[in-house]
């Protein structure tokens, strides 16, 4: 399976400043076919299942702010999040679909 | 807009079989390309994919449980279920069904989640 691998584990973070997850792959998660990187975004909040925040590496999902972006290609990925806001505290997870799908272990993200 | 509801017994007794069904709503189990997955959290552990079925009927399992598992689908209630025999304390969990996008390869929606207690 492919391992991912997210840093830091938590981090905090003040209002309107900027947070950065890392995520990395044990292999590579890009379809030379259509050279896309099948590497996935969630945030989590307390007793709410997670939501997609972008796909395809850095693609964002309908409806969500453009303070979230993602970056990377490979095995490297990244989470940007800017302005941060007091409603993205929560625990953001990469996950994974060119193997058997797999997730990170998770960033908590605490605003300050 | 597509909506997933778990549901089933919360409390198994060690060796014995979880039994849980998801209830697809607002999107068809046998329509459209996606598939119909469960995903499993154990308390203060990672996220584990468990297995899908497709929309055709297709069944795939994540190997380490493959010899437990069972997923169907009954397309007259639009529903899918899970099924995971000889259960031990370690599959104490938040089971979660979810629609599979294979391209590009996420999961969204997720029903809410229930928590499965294995206990004797």
């Amino acid at each position: 399976d492919i391992v991912l691998t997210q840093s830091p584990d938590s981090l905090a973070v003040s209002l309107g400043e900027r947070a950065t997850i890392n995520c990395k792959s044990s292999r590579s998660v890009l379809f030379n076919s259509n050279n896309k990187n099948y590497l996935t975004w969630y945030q989590r909040k307390p007793g709410q299942p997670p939501k997609v925040l972008i796909y395809w590496a850095s693609t964002r999902e309908s409806g969500v702010p453009d303070r979230f972006s993602g970056s990377g290609s490979g095995t490297d990925f990244t989470l940007t999040i800017t302005s941060l806001q007091a409603e993205d505290a929560a625990v953001y997870y990469c996950q994974q679909y060119h193997d058997r799908p797999t997730f990170g272990q998770g960033t908590k993200l605490e605003i300050k | 807009q597509v909506q997933l509801q778990e549901s089933g017994p919360r409390l198994v007794k060690p060796s014995e079989t979880l039994s849980l069904i998801c209830t697809v709503s607002g999107g068809s189990v046998s329509g459209g390309s996606d598939y119909w997955s469960w995903i499993r959290q154990p308390p203060g552990k990672g996220l584990e994919w468990i297995g899908y079925i497709t929309y055709s009927g297709s069944i795939n399992y994540n190997p380490a449980l493959q010899s437990r598992v069972t997923i169907s689908a009954d397309t007259s209630k639009n529903q899918f279920s899970l099924k995971l025999r000889s259960v031990t304390v370690a599959d104490t969990a938040m089971y979660y069904c979810a629609r599979e996008s294979p391209h590009p390869g996420k999961f969204d929606p997720w029903g809410q989640g229930t928590l499965v207690t294995v206990s004797s």
